[in-house]
């Protein structure tokens, strides 16, 4: 079985803290992604990573970088948290045709 | 603008019967599709896909119809069962599987 795993399930930050989301995989997947889900908008791609040190920018990608130094870890980074990144996150990476997600993070920005 | 729809936030169906949850698309570069079931704390989980060369794949209880010149794509359930009650997506990716485009989810309900 695949598995993706978060490191925390909930995450409450101030406004202006600089914020780390951990995503690690067993499966030595090459594609590893981040989304954010919010109501009524799905999920929508903010970072995805081809390689080690690879990185494309998805559709939202600002106010967040990533950072992949190992195949197993991508980690999402919010450099200034702001309120309006309230939301949850979710990790993916992708074997074959498929992706397989974390469980996610449920960050709150005050 | 999003390029996958799901225009039913939410659908409610008796134990036994067909669901059917649907999704639009308007990208026709899009060329695999697939859906997910979501439980509550949990991240989604692969359903079923269908590639574009096909107008229909099945697996189980769970089929899935393609209609290209509509970019219309559906997914029946039946019979229908408590345990399949979560929030369905459906997605698409042009084929390079780098992208993929979520719809907004339909949150599925089956009353015993």
């Amino acid at each position: 079985d695949v598995k993706v795993t978060q490191s925390s399930r909930y995450l409450v930050k101030r406004t202006g803290e600089k914020v780390f989301l951990e995503c690690v995989q067993d499966m030595d997947h090459e594609n590893m992604f981040w989304y954010r889900q919010d109501p009524g908008l799905g999920l929508r791609l903010i970072y995805f990573s081809y390689d080690v040190k690879m990185k494309e920018k998805g559709d939202i990608p600002e106010g967040y970088s990533v950072s992949r130094e190992k195949k197993e870890r991508f980690s999402l980074i919010l450099e200034s948290a702001s309120t309006n990144q309230t939301s949850m996150y979710l990790c993916a990476s992708r074997g074959g045709n498929i992706q397989y997600f974390g469980a996610g993070t449920r960050l709150s920005v005050l | 603008d999003q390029q996958v729809k799901q225009n039913s936030p939410s659908l409610s169906v008796q134990e036994g019967r067909i669901s059917i949850l649907n999704c639009d698309y308007t990208n026709s570069m899009f060329d695999y599709f697939l859906w997910y079931k979501k439980y509550p704390a949990e991240g989604p989980t692969f359903l079923i896909s269908i590639s574009s060369i096909k107008d229909k794949n099945e697996d189980g209880r769970f089929t899935v119809f393609l209609n290209k010149s509509a970019k219309h794509l559906s997914l029946h359930i039946v019979p229908s069962q408590p345990g399949d009650s979560a929030v369905y997506f459906c997605a698409a990716t042009p084929g390079n599987f780098n992208k993929f485009y979520f719809g907004s989810g339909t949150k599925l309900n089956v009353k015993p």
